[in-house]
């Protein structure tokens, strides 16, 4: 079946430091690839999206590449700001023809000025 | 617009009662789910509806748990009797259609505790 793996934190970053949160999948066929976030006391929201190898996903700032040959979608961002503390969830869907989202454990970002 | 609006916030119980969470989708997603997410991991889907049809009920523990989506709009979750292993946050969200390419809105959750 399909499972998501996505480094374990909490990580911790000074301000403008450069940020990679790990992401590799499994999954039959050919996923779409999702990084949600989730802000304290709030739903998940969706911060960007892949839908096809070599797709590049991007939204405030965060880029993740859908690398096909190393089945990964590495969330990067080159200047973190204390409002990005949050938790990070890379899930996928599809492939298959599984409409299921299957969601990684989560990565808890926090940021210190 | 408004988003996908759960009630309550939080919930706590004596366990072997009965529970109800409330989900009101967006105006116009015709796809509903419900999601269990337990502490330090991800959401994983309890059901998925289309309209009123509940098309993906696969990983919902039917012994306990219940859910319907009358009329197709707003959809009830239901457990009971409840257990000391549902603790837990369950998560309601919505999209357009079942399509893998339609982003799903999820709304705050509501946090479950049984004592």
């Amino acid at each position: 079946g399909n499972s998501v793996t996505q480094m374990e934190g909490p990580v911790t970053l000074s301000e403008e430091a450069f940020l990679t949160i790990n992401c590799t999948y499994t999954a039959t066929g050919y996923p779409s690839l999702f990084w949600y976030v989730q802000y304290p006391g709030e739903g998940l929201q969706l911060l960007l999206k892949a839908t096809k190898a070599d797709d590049k996903g991007s939204n405030k700032g965060f880029e993740a590449t859908y690398r096909k040959e190393t089945t990964s979608f590495h969330l990067e961002k080159g200047s973190v700001q204390v409002s990005d503390s949050a938790v990070y969830f890379c899930a996928l869907s599809g492939g298959a023809g599984s409409y299921q989202l299957t969601f990684g454990k989560g990565t808890k970002l926090s940021v210190i000025p | 617009e408004a988003g996908v609006v759960q009630s309550p916030r939080y919930k706590i119980i004596e366990k072997k009662q009965p529970v109800a969470f409330w989900c009101n989708p967006i105006s116009g997603h015709n796809t509903l789910y419900w999601y269990l997410q337990n502490l330090g991991q991800g959401p994983e889907l309890l059901i998925r509806y289309e309209n009123e049809e509940a098309v993906d009920d696969s990983q919902l523990p039917k012994d306990r748990f219940s859910a319907e989506r009358l009329k197709g709009v707003d959809s009830t979750l239901k457990i009971q009797p409840a257990e000391l292993g549902d603790s837990a946050v369950y998560l309601c969200a919505s999209s357009l259609s079942g399509s893998e390419y339609n982003e799903q809105f999820f709304g705050p959750g509501t946090r479950l505790t049984v004592l």
